[in-house]
């Protein structure tokens, strides 16, 4: 049981280069989500799905597009990136509500991205 | 969500209790208080959660106070490995968009040998 993985750990990119990140739970959760977190700043929610074949938009969704693929996976794609786009991407899936309504949401390792 | 505020940082002596307070003044009566923390470069981990009751797991206890308005996360035994960025959340449960969380600046803790 692996929770949620990210891939790629890092990435250099040129201002105008595409790339997309891709994010996996093995937990079958119905919800994921998208976060960047900027030095010295909480995290921020892009997009998320609440469940297979929904998505939404979170705080900061400009510039980004997201696809979720199947219930497992959640991918984040830039399609023309930016210097304003540097930051750190977080992957997160949240165990559904139970009896008491909480969550507890599981983060994946990140994906540090610089754009030049 | 109810606004929260924190400290911005703390220290703590290895193997004393850390106490990280937050205040949470505009809370609703279905908002639960959660803590989170980052420990650098890492994805946020999950510490525990409550509504009204004191909680306890292995990891921290919760103490909330009586009128809600504020809280404290204690980690009774402080090691150099909890030295990390804790974020207080208060969010209420249920709908369609019961995962959100929104991370605040956090409280620094830094456990000094």
């Amino acid at each position: 049981n692996a929770g949620v993985t990210q891939t790629p750990k890092f990435q250099v990119l040129k201002t105008g280069q595409s790339m997309t990140l891709q994010c996996a739970q093995d937990m079958n959760h119905n919800s994921m989500y998208w976060y960047r977190q900027d030095p010295g700043m909480g995290l921020r929610l892009i997009y998320y799905s609440a469940s297979e074949g929904t998505t939404d938009k979170g705080e900061v969704p400009n510039g980004y597009n997201v696809s979720r693929l199947n219930k497992r996976e959640f991918s984040l794609r830039l399609e023309s990136a930016a210097p304003s786009q540097t930051s750190v991407y977080f992957c997160a899936s949240p165990r559904a509500a139970g009896a008491g309504g909480y969550n507890e949401q599981f983060f994946g390792p990140g994906t540090r991205l610089t754009v030049l | 969500d109810a606004k929260t505020t924190q400290p911005t940082s703390m220290d703590c002596a290895e193997g004393r209790a850390a106490n990280l307070p937050c205040n949470h003044s505009t809370i609703s009566g279905n908002e639960y208080v959660y803590w989170y923390r980052q420990i650098h470069s890492q994805g946020p981990q999950y510490i525990i959660h409550g509504l009204k009751n004191n909680e306890t797991n292995e990891m921290a206890s919760l103490i909330i106070t009586e009128d809600r308005k504020s809280s404290t996360l204690i980690l009774p035994h402080a090691t150099l490995r909890d030295t990390a960025v804790y974020y207080c959340i208060v969010r209420a449960a249920g709908g369609t968009s019961y995962g959100k969380l929104t991370f605040g600046q956090g409280t620094i803790l830094t456990v000094h040998p």
